[in-house]
């Protein structure tokens, strides 16, 4: 159990063209969802945490308008780069949060590479 | 700000144990040991998690000192598809990645 998916794994587009990526947890109920984006050789950078029928709380530094969030429901999650550019080239990758026994549990999701060209 | 530090690389031969430090001495009372791994172009892999005892599943063991501000991740019999970058996090509502330790299996 608690798969977490993403779709698409791999997508390219021009600059200036927005993208949506799909994060959805397919045998659990997540509260909870994180967007994080990892550059080449890098670590996984927190960029924002949303809770679902709620706003995200972005991390300092990621901007809102242009990483636009929505977690419409307790099994999916939707990230937006709108306007991408070449410096948004990256791979991104979403995690799910349960509780299970007092403890908060994530499971990560396989990410999505984009390439801005 | 990183609440943990692992070594940036780690070599082990192939059937031998993998012993991977981290340092968190900053670690709330609350707060939970997350290990994960990474292959490349892949999301971050569950291995284990503790908060005060020693904890051990079919992965790995894990090792948590007294004092709680330090552990170890024990791959017992490490393979070549053990090659990964390996992240002690500790926390409770969200993972928050150090660098990690970049760990190679070798034949």
């Amino acid at each position: 159990g608690a798969v977490v998916s993403q779709h698409p794994s791999r997508v390219i587009c021009k600059s200036g063209t927005s993208v949506k990526i799909e994060c959805r947890s397919l045998d659990f109920q997540a509260t909870t969802m994180f967007w994080y984006r990892q550059f080449p050789k890098q670590s996984l950078m927190l960029m924002a945490t949303s809770n679902e029928g709620s706003k995200a709380t972005y991390e300092q530094g990621v901007e809102k308008d242009k990483f636009l969030i929505n977690h419409a429901s307790l099994t999916l999650s939707t990230l937006t780069v709108t306007s991408a550019h070449p410096e948004d080239s990256s791979f991104y990758i979403c995690s799910a949060g349960k509780t299970s026994g007092g403890r908060n549990e994530q499971f990560f999701g396989p990410g999505t590479r984009l390439t801005v060209l | 700000d990183a609440k943990t530090t692992q070594p940036p690389s780690m070599d082990c031969a192939e059937g031998r144990a993998a012993n991977l430090p981290c340092n968190h001495s900053t670690i709330s009372g609350n707060e939970y040991v997350y290990w994960y791994r990474q292959i490349h172009s892949q999301g971050p892999q569950y291995i284990i998690h503790g908060l005060k005892n020693n904890e051990t599943n079919e992965m790995a063991s894990l090792i948590i000192t007294e004092d709680r501000k330090s552990s170890t991740l024990i791959l017992p019999h490490a393979t070549l598809r053990d090659t990964a970058v390996y992240y002690c996090i500790v926390g409770n509502n969200d993972m928050r990645f150090g660098a990690g330790t970049r760990l190679t299996v070798k034949p």
